[in-house]
C-alpha cells in the first residue's frame, strides 16, 4: 500500500460546480499536511496548508480527519482557471520525510 | 531570497551518455528529493536524502545515481542504464522535522534523448 494515496481522477466538472478531492495516508505519526497545485509543464506550488481545525481560503476548504487518516480539499464555484493537478503532501516529522501523492487532475469546462 | 534552483531547464542527451542534473537550495532544508514525471502522469520518487552523505532509493531508482556531499546540493545523474530517460525531472526540498513547514520545488529539468 502506498504511504499517500489520492483519488485517481481525472475530474471533469462544469464551471460553478463544487468538487472535492481526498487523500489518505498510512502513517498515523504524520504531523503536517499540505495541498499543492501543479499547472501543466510547471512545478507544483503550495496551495494551502491543512490544519487540524480545518481551514478555508476563499473558495478552497481543507480538512483533516486524523481518526480516518485522510485530508480533503473542497473547491466551491469552480472556475476555468482551477484546471490543474492537485497533489497532497504529508510530512512525517519523526521520519524526517515528506511524501507526495500522485496528484488528481481537475478540468473545469465552460 | 531563499529558494531551490534546478539547472539546466532543458537538456538533450545522446543515447549511451550519462548526464547530471543540478539541484541547489539555500533554504537550509535537511531533506531533498528527486522526482520523475511523464506526460499526464503523477510524480514518481527516484531518490531522496534526509541528511548529508546519506540517501535512499525511491520507487524507480534503477538507472539513476545521486550524491549528497553538501546540505545545499543534491545532483542526479541519469546513466546510460536508464532505458527511457526522456521526462520532466523535479527536485524538491523540505524540513519535515519542523511542523507545518512546506516543501519547495525547483522549476524542473526537461530531459530529452536524441
Amino acid at each position: 500500500r502506498k504511504e499517500v494515496e489520492q483519488d485517481p481522477g481525472p475530474f471533469n466538472v462544469p464551471e460553478g460546480a463544487t468538487v472535492a478531492f481526498n487523500c489518505t495516508y498510512s502513517n498515523s505519526a504524520s504531523q503536517s499536511f499540505f495541498w499543492y497545485r501543479q499547472d501543466c509543464r510547471k512545478e507544483p506550488k503550495l496551495l494551502m496548508s491543512v490544519y487540524s481545525s480545518g481551514n478555508e481560503d476563499g473558495r478552497f476548504t481543507a480538512q483533516l480527519n486524523r481518526a480516518s487518516q485522510y485530508i480533503s480539499l473542497l473547491i466551491r464555484d469552480s472556475k476555468l482557471s482551477d484546471s490543474a493537478t492537485y497533489l497532497c503532501v504529508v510530512n512525517n516529522n519523526n521520519a524526517g520525510k515528506s511524501t507526495f501523492g500522485d496528484g488528481t487532475t481537475l478540468t473545469v469546462k465552460p | 531570497d531563499g529558494g531551490i534552483t534546478q539547472s539546466p531547464k532543458y537538456l538533450f542527451r545522446k543515447e549511451g551518455q550519462n548526464v547530471t542534473l543540478s539541484c541547489e537550495q539555500n533554504l537550509n532544508h535537511d531533506a531533498m528529493y528527486w522526482y520523475r514525471q511523464d506526460p499526464g502522469q503523477g510524480l514518481r520518487l527516484i531518490y531522496y536524502s534526509q541528511i548529508v552523505n546519506d540517501f535512499q532509493k525511491g520507487d524507480i531508482a534503477e538507472g539513476y545515481s545521486v550524491s549528497r556531499e553538501k546540505k545545499e546540493s543534491f545532483p542526479l545523474t541519469v546513466t546510460s542504464a536508464q532505458k527511457n530517460p526522456t521526462a520532466f525531472y523535479l527536485c524538491a526540498s523540505s524540513s519535515p522535522d519542523i511542523t507545518n513547514t512546506e516543501a519547495f520545488f525547483g522549476q524542473g529539468t526537461r530531459l530529452t534523448v536524441v
